[in-house]
């Protein structure tokens, strides 16, 4: 069974500072990958896809960055947080045109 | 652009009532699911269903493409349905699954 992975589950980080959150997504082949962001209260947008390896597609400009090193693995990350850059990150996973499913998310507060 | 509508914004009911959720989208929509949003935020995907009417336990979507709206049918509420439930579309050749703003249910004992 396929089964996709968030990590860290929470961060609090300063303004600045740099940040990383991963997500890996076990058991699909050259699954296609997305990132999400919620602000608190807003509705969920749609950030980065990748439909293959080595290429990210930034649907929403954030000052962040995404990248795919490995089938399994998506990455979002900035040099330097802003305050707005919390809420809270999901990263999915669909194959072609198909139901999109989600990680439980990373909830991160910039202060 | 697609724009996603859902409504009513909020809506509380009695345990075993009946709930009916509305989601119209303003272009044609080749993938349409209906998403449950816990407290804590995590996401579970409720129903795909770009057409027609579909049934998966207390829950039963139906979508009529040529009128763009879709609904949600909960059927004898739970004080754990209680949540956020959020419809989403993607059009034909887009990567982008856009949100509507969401329905929050609370379901009273």
């Amino acid at each position: 069974a396929q089964t996709i992975h968030q990590w860290p589950v929470a961060e609090i980080k300063a303004v600045g500072s740099p940040l990383s959150l991963g997500c890996t997504i076990k058991g699909k082949s050259s699954p296609n990958l997305y990132w999400y962001w919620q602000a608190t209260g807003g509705t969920l947008q749609q950030l980065f896809y990748s439909i293959t390896v080595g290429q990210v597609e930034s649907v929403v400009q954030l000052n962040l960055s995404a990248s795919r090193p490995k089938d399994d693995q998506f990455i979002l990350s900035t040099e330097k947080l802003l305050l707005s850059h919390s809420g809270f990150y999901l990263c999915a996973w669909s194959l072609m045109g198909t139901e999109v499913f989600f990680g439980k998310g990373t909830r991160l507060t910039v202060v | 652009g697609q724009q996603v509508q859902q409504s009513p914004a909020s809506l509380v009911l009695q345990e075993g009532e009946n709930a009916e959720l509305q989601c119209n989208f303003s272009s044609t929509a080749t993938q349409l699911q209906w998403f449950y949003q816990s407290p804590g935020g995590s996401l579970v995907s409720l129903l795909s269903n770009p057409s027609g009417t579909k049934h998966t336990g207390r829950l039963t979507s139906t979508t009529v493409t040529k009128e763009r709206r879709s609904s949600l049918h909960i059927s004898s509420s739970q004080t754990t349905d209680s949540g956020t439930y959020l419809c989403a579309i993607a059009s034909s050749g887009s990567w982008q699954l856009i949100f509507g703003s969401g329905t929050q249910l609370t379901v009273m004992p």
